[in-house]
């Protein structure tokens, strides 16, 4: 399954709604699809997994929703330390898993 | 607290091999499907390579033939050897430990290492 993310890099102000799409080449099995933050020099941090439950400590401004091939994180009011890169992985089909190009979040 | 720690890594020439290790505490890595994932400098993420509870191992097309993942449940270690290199296998490796003890690689990655650098040049 080939996961494409949208837009590449999304520039936005502290405080605003970022949504990121995540879409599959074919539909996702159980809609098992994670989202993850990264920032630079760190490991990946898992946010939201089964499309739309947020991982342990997550604050509840991330939310995941979508189903099938269509996914979507949101992001309600961006703090300033969630301007990073972030990556949706489906987990739901045999391996190989695959994960998307990322989307940037950056400071507009 | 669960911690998985990297070695392994370094520069090699094309053709070479390396064989990375990750030293796991905190959890037992034959209850959960492990993982190597990598990242190419300034690239996103791919996933690499699994391992059941059960055994079973799983790998990416790009590295098929020429990885081999396996574990030591006596040393509770994670391990990946890697032959034949190529320039584009250079990448941060990445250990990775699902969220449940499924034993199932298909599932999402809680816990990170904090990776190792392989560099494939001459």
């Amino acid at each position: 399954i080939v996961l494409t993310q949208s837009p590449g890099t999304l520039s936005l102000s502290p405080g605003e709604r970022a949504t990121l799409s995540c879409r599959a080449s074919q539909s996702v099995t159980s809609n098992y699809l994670a989202w993850y933050q990264q920032k630079p020099g760190q490991a990946p941090r898992l946010l939201i997994y089964g499309a739309s439950t947020r991982a342990t400590g997550i604050p509840d401004r991330f939310s995941g929703s979508g189903s099938g091939t269509d996914f979507t994180l949101t992001i309600s009011r961006l703090e300033p330390e969630d301007f990073a890169m972030y990556y949706c992985q489906q987990y739901g089909s045999s391996p190989p898993l695959t994960f998307g190009g990322g989307t940037k979040v950056e400071i507009k | 607290e669960v911690q998985l720690l990297e070695s392994g890594g370094g520069l090699v020439q094309p053709g070479g091999s390396l064989r990375l290790s990750c030293a796991a505490s905190g959890f037992t890595v034959d209850n959960y499907g492990m993982t190597w994932v990598r990242q190419a400098p300034g690239k996103g993420l791919e996933w690499v390579s699994g391992i059941s509870g059960s055994g079973g191992t799983y790998y990416a097309d790009s590295v098929k033939g020429r990885f081999t993942i396996s574990r030591d449940n006596s040393k509770n270690t994670l391990y990946l050897q890697m032959n034949s290199l190529r320039a584009e296998d250079t990448a941060v490796y990445y250990c990775a430990k699902p969220n449940e003890s499924s034993g199932y690689v298909r599932r999402p990655i809680d816990h990170w290492g904090q990776g190792t650098l392989v560099t494939v040049s001459s």
